[in-house]
């Protein structure tokens, strides 16, 4: 099946810096890639996404990139405050299932004050 | 706008008890629903998923089971709960694509805390 990789499983930042999270994908046929973000206790919500028809998305502090020729995607937030301090996840459609979502293990970030 | 709920927020049931867990979106019609499960502190795994009235997926073996029994409307249930079924339990939708699943944004609902005791 369609196997998302998502990097690091942990992210400890200090408030300023910026964080990246990387996800790889292997279903070539996917054109669309979300992130969302989980905050402790809550629903994974829809922080920003990205079609494969373009390579770069920003949306105030974060942003997303695609390379689709090596088939990954990055997101990538500046100015971390402690309010970033969540589960971020990726996820892709996997043509050959049914264009279901398959989502990344997760990587929980730490914004330290 | 659409909207997603799904009760009960929390429940604490005994081992071998059954279970119920409810979700509804309101504002859009034949929407593609599904059931994830997560752990404490892991990622989410897909359980269900749904493109009509009736027509339910299963994506792992288990003891849980749902129904559709409307266009809007998903169930969870289970006749007699495991340890290994605590977790937190989302209700999700996404936009229909000619009666397919879209490849497009999952919304969650809020979300039901299982805890079986």
């Amino acid at each position: 099946g369609e196997n998302v990789e998502q990097h690091p499983s942990t992210l400890s930042v200090q408030e300023g810096d910026s964080a990246v999270i990387k996800c790889t994908y292997s279903d070539s046929a996917s054109n669309y890639f979300p992130w969302y973000k989980q905050e402790l206790g809550k629903r994974p919500q829809l922080i920003i996404d990205i079609r494969s028809n373009v390579g770069e998305k920003k949306d105030q502090r974060i942003a997303v990139t695609l390379n689709k020729t090596a088939k990954h995607f990055s997101l990538h937030i500046t100015e971390t405050q402690p309010e970033d301090s969540a589960v971020y996840f990726c996820a892709a459609p996997y043509k050959a299932a049914g264009n279901k979502l398959t989502f990344g293990g997760g990587t929980r970030v730490l914004v330290k004050p | 706008s659409q909207t997603i709920h799904q009760w009960p927020a929390t429940l604490v049931q005994p081992v071998g008890s059954p279970l119920s867990l409810e979700c509804t979106v309101e504002g859009t019609s034949n929407p593609n629903l599904y059931w994830y499960r997560q752990a404490a502190g892991r990622g989410l795994q897909l359980l269900f998923y749904s493109v009509g009235i009736g027509q339910i997926s299963s994506e792992v073996p288990q003891n849980l089971s749902a129904s559709r029994p409307q266009d809007r409307q998903f169930i969870l249930s289970s006749k007699k709960l495991l340890l290994s079924d605590s977790g937190f339990y989302l209700c999700a939708w996404s936009v229909s694509y000619h009666g397919l699943i879209s490849g497009n944004t999952i919304y969650f609902g809020e979300g039901s805390w299982l805890t079986v005791v």
